[in-house]
């Protein structure tokens, strides 16, 4: 398997502009989790989805963001309108029912807010 | 609700010295513990895992973990260690059997490893 896979890796935009970042789970996972992490706040789970229902948001930030997962394979974080103090390393990451818990994490993609 | 807390946030090392990375977690039900290191610009990887049986888990790399239930702790170890073991590493608890879902992550230890 390809692992999680996160595209783009990088992503520069201007402040006020729409960001959507893309996830590909490992095949056959039924848990998927958003994080971001910054030096300032280190880790923080955004929101995860289980058999692709959102099961917890509480961690999103404020309305600017949003999440979907429309089908087992494919997931995207959005934000809109972005802004500076968003900038970030975006990971997601997956899990499956015979994994116990373990989370397999993409390479994350890096935003920068200018 | 579960809640872990790693009590060093940056742990400096000579090279082929000793270090200990320590975790401490607090949960009402039992739980699975893992840790996962991250190396500068990628994801976190798993390192190890406790799930049930032996309560002294293993890496491929050197690494050691103990589950100690009655201190509620989960401590890293590794008797030597080398450059490439430079990493933040991240202590994270779920609670077992069917109920796990989201992993509940520790604040993270810098480890950095000196020549």
């Amino acid at each position: 398997d390809a692992g999680v896979i996160q595209s783009p890796r990088h992503e520069v935009t201007e402040m006020g502009q729409e960001v959507t970042l893309r996830c590909k789970p490992i095949s056959g996972h039924d848990y998927l989790f958003w994080y971001r992490q910054t030096m300032m706040r280190g880790l923080e789970l955004l929101i995860y989805f289980n058999n692709n229902v959102p099961i917890d948001d509480s961690g999103m930030p404020e309305d600017r963001f949003s999440a979907k997962m429309p089908n087992a394979s494919f997931s995207t974080l959005k934000i809109q309108p972005s802004e500076p103090r968003d900038s970030a390393v975006y990971f997601c990451a997956s899990s499956g029912l015979l994994g116990r818990g373990e989370q397999y994490f993409g390479p994350g993609t890096r935003l920068t807010v200018t | 609700a579960q809640s872990v807390t790693q009590l060093d946030s940056q742990v400096p090392v000579f090279e082929e010295a000793p270090v200990e990375l320590r975790c401490n977690y607090s949960s009402s039900v039992s739980v699975y513990l893992f840790w996962y290191v991250q190396y500068p610009n990628q994801g976190l990887q798993l390192l190890l895992k406790y799930l049930s049986g032996s309560t002294l888990v293993e890496s491929i790399n050197g690494f050691e973990a103990e589950f100690n239930k009655s201190q509620t702790s989960f401590h890293l170890r590794k008797p030597s260690v080398h450059i490439s073991d430079t990493a933040e590493y991240f202590c994270a608890v779920t609670p077992d059997g069917t109920s796990y879902g989201k992993l509940t992550f520790g604040q993270g230890t810098i480890l950095t490893v000196h020549p």
